[in-house]
């Protein structure tokens, strides 16, 4: 699996739009960008995944550069409780892969 | 929403003791992974199975720990004889093959 590139911390405002990006430079073709995020104490949580075009769904957006070699997660009206760790993994779809977590973004949001 | 059940929530035991750890995956899903993950090394992911199958175990520590799907409804995860480095939250997780998976709440081992 492509390796990826995250900042280890990022600060956001509440109310505001929060954009975390992530560097893939060696992802494959067939290989999708997840994003997963882990709140203090909890389980992660998926949160998007996408293989090329732009997606959006009730929890955030992902862009994907035209390229591919990189992406950004928007959090579009941040609050207190997406404070969490924010994880980019690269990983085939097909058949049963593996999962690795990096050691991802760790994202907080100020009142 | 269907859930990934970890017992028991917590866990102290002596070190030597066995600790058995159990995953109720969610009905439907192929796939269930095992997560160890501490303060210094993070989410490390210990083994994965594929319809009960294993596919890879190569993160686990294979003298004491083992990981098993005795049926499609419950995964193990067994630490004999434990030590006090074992000590972490350990996460199990389902899916249907590498699409999206739903973690459980984690089973909180201290070994003393």
């Amino acid at each position: 699996d492509a390796k990826t590139t995250q900042p280890t911390s990022m600060d956001c405002a509440e109310g505001r739009a929060a954009n975390l990006p992530c560097n893939h430079s060696t992802i494959s073709g067939n290989e999708y960008v997840y994003w997963y995020r882990q709140i203090h104490s909890q389980g992660p949580q998926y949160i998007i995944h996408g293989l090329k075009n732009n997606e959006t769904n009730e929890m955030a957006s992902l862009i994907i550069t035209e390229d591919r070699k990189s992406s950004t997660l928007i959090l579009p009206h941040a609050t207190l409780r997406d404070t969490a760790v924010y994880y980019c993994i690269v990983r085939l779809i097909q058949g049963a892969q593996k999962l690795v977590f990096g050691q991802g973004t760790r994202l907080t949001i100020n009142p | 929403d269907a859930r990934v059940t970890q017992t028991p929530r917590d866990k102290v035991t002596e070190m030597g003791q066995e600790v058995t750890m159990r995953c109720q995956p969610i009905l439907g899903h192929n796939t269930v992974f095992w997560y160890r993950q501490t303060m210094m090394q993070g989410l490390e992911l210990l083994a994965y199975f594929r319809n009960r199958a294993p596919l890879d175990d190569s993160g686990m520590p294979k003298d004491r720990f083992s990981a098993e799907m005795p049926d499609a409804t419950l995964a193990t995860l067994k630490i004999q004889p434990s030590e006090p480095r074992d000590s972490a939250v350990y996460f199990c997780a389902s899916g249907f093959d590498s699409l999206r998976c739903t973690f459980g709440s984690g089973t909180r081992l201290t070994v003393v």
